[in-house]
């Protein structure tokens, strides 16, 4: 069976601090995409990233960086120097070989940055 | 721009209603899926479709079914609305690639009253 694992409910930053969101995931599937999606206040969720499983090189966009490592099935997101905007519920979710098969999530975790 | 549009933002009933939650997808995507989003709960697949008239049960089916008459369309029903139905419900489609993630629609709010 395939899990995501969002171990942080909730995680309160000062603006400009970094924050590191994580998750794990778990999978049989040699093939596999992990991805995260951004739910700010408003409610609807937009997607910000894919990563392939045979892709461990970390990417960086902006102010946000991945850090995928297959050794510890863990595929975290950094913030670098926060922002009042950045506050929302960001999720992770996975993959399988399949597309037609749901995406798994996780329960996701709520970042609020405080000015 | 490409999009999932859920018909109603907000929405109010009254228990025992029936209810229809409606989404349409422009992208001529296979997946559709719809999730109920609850405080502390995360995402939780109601039920989804992965090509016209077909349906699959998720993780919370019971009290809901769906309609999948064309492609584009994927409706949600509540056949008699109850007060522990009152929840954010989302849909979102899928292409039928495993490297395609959502695209979601931006949800639509229901009180059960």
């Amino acid at each position: 069976a395939q899990k995501v694992t969002q171990a942080q409910t909730e995680i309160s930053v000062v603006e400009k601090e970094d924050v590191t969101l994580d998750c794990v995931y778990e999978t049989r599937d040699t093939t596999y995409y992990l991805f995260w999606y951004k739910q700010p206040p408003s409610g609807e969720l937009v997607f910000l990233i894919r990563r392939n499983s045979f892709d461990e090189q970390n990417e960086i966009s902006g102010r946000y960086s991945w850090n995928f490592q297959k050794s510890t099935s863990s595929f975290n997101f950094t913030i670098t120097a926060s922002q009042v905007v950045d506050s929302a519920v960001y999720f992770c979710a996975l993959s399988g070989y399949s597309g037609n098969t749901p995406l798994v999530f996780g329960k996701g975790t709520r970042l609020s940055v405080i000015a | 721009d490409v999009k999932v549009t859920q018909s109603s933002r907000y929405l109010v009933k009254r228990t025992g209603e029936k209810v229809f939650l409606e989404c349409v997808q422009d992208m001529d995507h296979e997946n559709m899926f719809w999730y109920r989003q609850d405080p502390g709960l995360g995402l939780r697949l109601i039920y989804f479709s992965y090509d016209v008239k077909m349906k699959e049960k998720g993780d919370i089916p019971e009290g809901y079914s769906v309609s999948r008459e064309k492609k584009e369309r994927f409706s949600l029903i509540l056949e008699s609305a109850s007060t522990n139905q009152t929840s954010m419900y989302l849909c979102a489609s899928r292409d039928q690639g495993p490297q395609d993630g959502y695209t979601f629609g931006s949800g639509t709010r229901l009180t059960v009253v």
